[in-house]
């Protein structure tokens, strides 16, 4: 059984400060990542994609992807109340077509 | 910019009749997914289809659920005999290739089997 595991949350951080969610994979033979944004009650919205190990910036959105320890993760900077959301992170394993999604880490951002 | 589109928003029906659930892709998307979601749970895949057939489904996508391309620019999924626990968000996304491609969702249908 392919998991993907995330901390539920609520991260509450201030507004203006760096957000850090993170994720694990257990299928080694995983090969694309995702990061998607879900308000409640809305679609899942891709925020970013990664694929090599390292760092991928956008914007206030960096990755980072780390294989051997089966790790990713999503810094948000200067974060904003319209940050608040669930972050799902999202696994494509080599080979298949199906996301496998984690249950999501629910974002507060404090005014 | 080019989006998914779902129809109905919202379905409301009763347990054990037929509903069928309508997405437009984005026009030159090659692959197209069905995903659900259950209330507070996770996205779960539900299946692929590319070149007029079923490339990839779950454990979830048994005999009561079909998925169908009727015409070129619509795909639907299908529940014969619809069953309380099928009550969820359904999603339908969409992508360019196969493997590495981002897929991208719609909005969703709601649907609440009664």
């Amino acid at each position: 059984q392919k998991e993907v595991e995330q901390n539920s949350g609520p991260l509450s951080v201030p507004e203006g400060a760096i957000a850090s969610l993170n994720c694990t994979y257990s299928d080694r033979g995983s090969q694309s990542f995702f990061w998607y944004r879900q308000y409640s009650g809305k679609s899942p919205e891709l925020i970013m994609f990664i694929y090599s190990n390292g760092d991928k910036e956008d914007g206030r959105f960096t990755a980072q992807l780390n294989k051997a320890s089966q790790y990713v993760s999503l810094l948000i900077r200067d974060s904003q109340p319209s940050d608040s959301a669930t972050y799902l992170c999202a696994v494509k394993s080599g080979g298949y077509q199906k996301v496998t999604f984690g249950t999501g880490t629910k974002l507060q951002v404090i005014p | 910019e080019p989006e998914v589109t779902q129809t109905p928003s919202h379905q409301v029906t009763q347990m054990g009749q037929e509903v069928i659930l309508r997405c437009v892709p984005i026009s030159n998307h090659l692959y197209f997914y069905w995903y659900r979601q259950i209330l507070g749970q996770k996205v779960e895949f539900l299946v692929s289809f590319y070149n007029n057939e079923i490339s990839e489904k779950s454990e979830i996508f048994d005999d009561q659920f079909s998925v169908e391309r009727p015409d070129g620019s619509n795909f639907t999924l299908k529940i014969r005999s619809t069953k309380l626990e099928d009550s969820a968000m359904y999603f339908c996304a969409s992508s360019l290739e196969q493997y590495t491609d981002t897929q991208y969702f719609g909005p969703g249908t709601r649907l609440t089997v009664l």
